[in-house]
């Protein structure tokens, strides 16, 4: 099974701060076939599902704001929130969907607080 | 616009078994993967199954295989998931979502909490 761990489990940053949430899967999640990494970044606001965020590592779901972005390849991913606003204070999932037969694993979540 | 709303949660006593319910609308149903994913009070999200668009791929999450079903009823825009022989470890809030091209999760319910105790 493939492994996603995520760092750091939680995460303090001030109004206006870059926000950076890492994750590594224990293998790649790479399909060369496709030229696709098999990643998702989904966002859990308390007491609400999660919402995703972004997919393929770095498409934008729409209406998530810019300031959203995704990156990275292989088996290292990180999201990164560019301008930290209130509303973000959430906790992050990662998601791989790349094994066979289609196994979905989550991260175990990095929880984002302002500070 | 998607809607997801799942049901059948509450309280069950171990070893009892519940049938969770999940309607679907707003988009075409039958051309969708569906899938269960649940999170225990405090804890992260854990995926539990998926099922194809005409059921013929049906998968589990490999700690959980042989108490789950899951199943879908493409007539009635509904998916489920049965679990046997319940434990106090599948407390959980139960989310149905759906997969985008088989792959990751776009639209979510908001749930359906089930509480196993005596």
């Amino acid at each position: 099974d493939i492994v996603m761990t995520q760092s750091p489990d939680s995460l303090a940053v001030s109004l206006g701060e870059r926000a950076t949430i890492n994750c590594k899967s224990s293998q790649s999640v790479f399909h060369s076939s496709t030229n696709k990494n098999y990643l998702a970044w989904y966002q859990q606001k308390p007491g609400q599902p999660p919402k995703l965020l972004v997919y393929w590592a770095s498409t934008r779901e729409s209406g998530v704001p810019d300031r959203f972005s995704g990156s990275g390849s292989g088996t290292d991913f990180t999201l990164t929130i560019s301008s930290l606003q209130a509303e973000d204070v959430a906790v992050y999932y990662c998601q791989q969907y790349y094994s066979t037969p289609l196994m979905h694993t989550f991260g175990q979540g990095t929880k984002l607080e302002i500070k | 616009e998607v809607h997801l709303v799942e049901s059948g949660g509450g309280l069950v006593k171990p070893g009892g078994t519940l049938r969770l319910s999940c309607a679907a609308s707003g988009f075409p149903f039958n051309s969708y993967t569906m899938n269960w994913v649940r999170q225990a009070p405090g804890k992260g999200l854990e995926w539990v199954s998926s099922i194809s668009i005409s059921s013929t791929h049906i998968y589990y999450a490999d700690s959980l295989k042989g108490r789950f079903t899951i199943s879908r009823d493409n007539a009635k825009n509904s998916l489920y998931l049965q679990i046997n022989t319940v434990r106090a470890e599948d407390t959980a809030v139960y989310f149905c979502a759906r997969a985008m091209a088989g792959y990751y999760f776009d639209s979510w319910g908001q749930g359906t909490l089930v509480t196993v105790s005596s």
